[in-house]
């Protein structure tokens, strides 16, 4: 069974722009997640979404956003960038929202450089 | 989610068993405990999981004591490979996601 992809791999932009980044689940996974992580904050929940509705929020502002299309496939976009965006974007999937017989599976991450 | 507690790092020698403990002082009846291992530049991946006593997979055991205010990793016979940050995680994440708190976890290095 493939795992979750994030694409990119690996992403500069500039300070003002904005930036999509994408994440295809495991196959059958409903639930997917989004964190970013940094040397200084750690791993930081953004916002989970399930059937296509975002069911679940983090602390971060209206400049971080995100959807998810009928086939479970998941984009999170930052707009404005910041130079504090940068980060590894990591996206997580699970079968029902990574409850106990439903653990949570993360791709590799997306590292965002802002410039 | 309930709030733990880590070393922030640890060191081991190959070949011998590693236990790494986390206290979560406030964790909830519902609540379970997750284990995640992070490789640097990849993503965290699942461990182990359970409610209490010991639960017993292919890479790990997972200690839970009677009051569940701690639990604690068990790494049988640690490589090199297993360098890598561990995550305790403990909490309901179906009820609870806009709570999920990975903490600094901790910082296995192994040593030849």
């Amino acid at each position: 069974k493939a795992g979750v992809t994030q694409t990119p791999r690996y992403l500069i932009k500039t300070r003002g722009q904005q930036v999509t980044l994408s994440c295809s689940p495991i196959s059958g996974h409903r639930s997917v997640s989004w964190y970013q992580q940094t040397p200084g904050q750690g791993l930081q929940f953004l916002f989970e979404y399930f059937s296509e509705t975002q069911r679940n929020k983090g602390n971060f502002p209206g400049r971080f956003s995100g959807r998810q299309f009928s086939n479970s496939r998941s984009e999170m976009n930052v707009s404005t960038l910041e130079l504090g965006d940068s980060a590894l974007y990591l996206c997580a999937s699970s079968l029902a929202g990574g409850s106990h017989n439903s653990p949570l599976h993360f791709g590799n991450g997306t590292r965002l450089t802002v410039t | 989610l309930a709030k733990t507690t880590q070393p922030i790092s640890m060191d081991s020698y190959e070949g011998q068993e590693v236990n790494i403990t986390c206290s979560h002082n406030n964790i909830a009846t519902n609540d379970y405990i997750t284990w995640y291992q992070q490789f640097p530049s990849q993503g965290p991946r699942f461990i182990i999981q359970g409610y209490k006593t010991k639960v017993t997979n292919e890479v790990a055991s997972l200690f839970i004591p009677a009051d569940r205010k701690s639990s604690t990793l068990s790494l049988p016979r640690v490589s090199l490979s297993d360098t890598a940050v561990y995550y305790c995680l403990v909490g309901d994440m179906k009820t609870s996601y806009d709570k999920v708190i990975f903490g600094p976890g901790t910082s296995l290095s192994v040593i030849p």
